[in-house]
């Protein structure tokens, strides 16, 4: 399956980091892991990608484990504004396919 | 910039009938996809449409088509409407010449099939 999984939902405190994990255990070494959250009513929201370096922009942290096999989102520092679902995707250019993702609940 | 915008924002329409979805990209993007987003899952690739051409396509029916123009905008068209054709469709235009380009989403039709 080229899917990625997912936990259902996660839970965390108002300006604490927070760690999304995601398996890809059959990924290609073609495909990018991307990130992209969605927001209630709203389009999704490109996050980050990467291949196999770690990488940082001004939203977030993607930490790719050495054997591609599973990647770490990291947002620094929460606010309630990051409350959202965050989908892990692996795949090419257009081709993405999308798990049920998880919802991260953010408590103040 | 201008970003994805997407029309109309909701639509009802009765098993049977024909649909046209509207989508256009933003500034400067020369691809546009189309998913299908049911309720409580993730969206799901329908196809791509680079220089006016479908030029990929995921596991929809021939019933589900699509143009895009010369400006880069887009319609998805659904014909013979089925129940479970009721959900989000999301557009999202990009650029082709960037691997791994970035999506950029507008925020969906939602369609009703009663």
């Amino acid at each position: 399956d080229a899917k990625t999984t997912q936990p259902n939902s996660m839970e965390s405190n108002e300006e604490e980091p927070v760690h999304l994990p995601c398996n890809h255990s059959t990924i290609s070494g073609t495909d990018y892991i991307h990130w992209y959250r969605q927001l209630p009513s709203q389009g999704p929201e490109y996050v980050i990608h990467g291949l196999t370096s770690n990488v940082n922009n001004r939203m977030a942290s993607l930490a790719i484990a050495e054997d591609r096999k599973s990647s770490t989102l990291i947002l620094h520092r929460a606010t309630l504004r990051d409350a959202a679902v965050y989908y892990c995707i692996r795949g090419s250019n257009y081709q993405l396919i999308w798990g049920a993702g998880t919802k991260l609940i953010i408590k103040p | 910039e201008t970003g994805v915008t997407q029309s109309p924002t909701h639509l009802i329409k009765t098993r049977g009938q024909q649909v046209t979805l509207r989508c256009s990209s933003q500034s400067g993007h020369n691809t546009v996809s189309w998913y299908q987003q049911a309720l409580g899952q993730g969206p799901q690739f329908i196809f791509q449409y680079y220089r006016e051409e479908e030029n990929g396509r995921g596991n929809f029916p021939p019933r589900f088509s699509g143009l895009q123009f010369p400006n880069y905008s887009s319609e998805l068209n659904v014909n013979a409407l089925e129940l479970d054709d009721s959900a989000l469709y999301l557009c999202a235009s990009s650029l082709a010449d960037r691997v791994g380009s970035p999506l950029h989403f507008g925020n969906g039709t939602r369609l009703t099939v009663t």
